[in-house]
């Protein structure tokens, strides 16, 4: 089985551009989460969804939004990019249907760069 | 004060040593991840666990709910075990809305 594919891999932009950033699932997960990792903060929860709806959001400001669409491939996108928008994207993957009792399997990130 | 933290912060061991990751919660959970952090940003899932101990190779991790406080351990370190391992509980009810400790940077040199 295929893990989780997140694209693009590395991403440069400046100040005031917007990002879309794409997440896949491992086949038969529902549910996608993402995560924004920097030096400073470490890693905090952006959202998560499940069978297109989202079902949780952090505490990020409404440039950060997302979407799920129904083959379970996600999307983030952050528009506006201000320089502290720099970090690693994450997503991860679980079947969704069993709680907080999942395991949760990872992508290898998006390095943003915000210049 | 966060509601996970992790002790030490950074961790530096001998190849073969016997290596403890500490992590204490403020917050309800029912449930424990720890994960495992290379250079060039990849994490693993190590474990989940909702209560007493998993074992998985080296790897032994342990769960106290009354406590609020789990461990994570590495028998007979290598070099290859040198990462970041971040403890993270799940919060609102769902699997992937996580609170993340600050990780424990760990360093075995042969």
């Amino acid at each position: 089985k295929a893990g989780v594919t997140q694209t693009p891999r590395y991403l440069i932009k400046t100040r005031g551009q917007q990002v879309t950033l794409s997440c896949s699932p491992i086949s038969g997960h529902r549910s996608v989460s993402w995560y924004q990792q920097t030096p400073g903060q470490g890693l905090q929860f952006l959202f998560e969804y499940f069978s297109e709806t989202q079902r949780n959001k952090g505490n990020f400001p409404g440039r950060f939004s997302g979407r799920q669409f129904s083959n379970s491939r996600s999307e983030m996108n952050v528009s506006t990019l201000e320089l502290g928008d720099s970090a690693l994207y994450l997503c991860a993957s679980s079947p969704g249907d069993s709680g907080v009792n999942e395991k949760l399997f990872f992508g290898s990130g998006t390095q943003l760069s915000v210049l | 004060k966060n509601e996970v933290e992790q002790s030490p912060q950074n961790l530096t061991a001998q190849e073969g040593e016997f290596i403890t990751i500490n992590c204490s919660y403020s917050v309800g959970i029912s449930a424990l991840h720890w994960l495992q952090q290379h250079p060039g940003g990849g994490i693993v899932s190590l474990f989940m666990l909702s209560s007493g101990k998993k074992k998985h190779g080296r790897l032994i991790a342990t769960i106290n709910i009354q406590e609020k406080h789990s461990s994570l351990h590495i028998t007979a370190s290598h070099p290859r075990d040198s990462a970041v391992y971040i403890c993270a509980v799940p919060y609102g009810g769902s699997q992937g809305n996580l609170i993340f400790g600050k990780g424990t940077k760990l360093s075995v040199k042969p």
